[in-house]
């Protein structure tokens, strides 16, 4: 079976510091990976999408970018955080992105705290 | 373009009444539909979707969820709420290229 796992679980970081957020997947081969941030009381907000390896497809501009150096690895990264980056960031993967009735399968999420 | 809104932030509910969470969508396609729960602090997990096979939707835990077209709606229902259903829930709608569009999310409480 298929499983997703991200981590770290939480993060507490400092404005101006380095993030390193990663997402990984088991059990399935070329998966559609992506990244969601939830802000405090709002919904869920698509970051990034990736169809394969390399392939970086950015939904809001911002300080926050993506990778993907393995097939079923997603990273996201920051160079200097700002305090409106802090939420709770979820990975998700669907098997088929151009099968629209399959659903996302999201990984248990990552709490950053920006201070 | 496709587009959600979800009514109500936050629904409460006594344990044993009826829930109904309301779900509206925009689509310039023959929607895929979808109903999400997330519990405090975790992921996002599947209740139910629609992919135009049956107009009502059973998905788990007891929840269904019904397509109308004419009302472009697609509410989630649940005819006796138990504590453990006190979470947040989310309605989504693809769009072209297999990404979802979330709506806000309703916050549903569950009293004794």
């Amino acid at each position: 079976s298929q499983t997703i796992h991200q981590w770290p679980a939480t993060l507490v970081q400092p404005v101006g510091s380095p993030l390193s957020l990663e997402c990984t997947v088991e059990g399935t081969s070329n998966p559609n990976l992506y990244w969601y941030r939830q802000a405090a009381g709002r919904g869920l907000q698509l970051l990034f999408y990736s169809v394969g390896i390399g392939q970086i497809s950015s939904e809001v501009p911002q300080n926050l970018s993506a990778s993907r150096p393995q097939d079923r690895q997603f990273i996201l990264s920051s160079k200097k955080l700002l305090l409106s980056d802090s939420g709770f960031y979820l990975c998700a993967w669907t098997s088929d992105l151009w099968s629209s009735y399959n659903e996302q399968f999201f990984g248990p999420g990552t709490r950053l705290t920006v201070l | 373009a496709q587009s959600v809104t979800q009514l109500g932030s936050h629904v409460s509910v006594s344990e044993g009444a009826l829930v109904l969470l309301r779900c509206n969508y925009s689509s310039s396609v023959p929607p895929y539909l979808f109903w999400y729960v997330q519990y405090p602090n975790q992921g996002l997990q599947l209740l139910l979707k629609y992919t135009s096979a049956a107009t009502l939707v059973k998905g788990i835990n007891g929840f269904e969820a019904e397509f109308k077209k004419s009302e472009t709606s697609f509410h989630l229902t649940k005819p006796s709420a138990h504590m453990s259903d006190a979470a947040e829930y989310f309605c989504a709608v693809t769009s072209p290229g297999g990404k979802l569009i979330f709506g806000q999310g309703t916050e549903l409480s569950v009293k004794p």
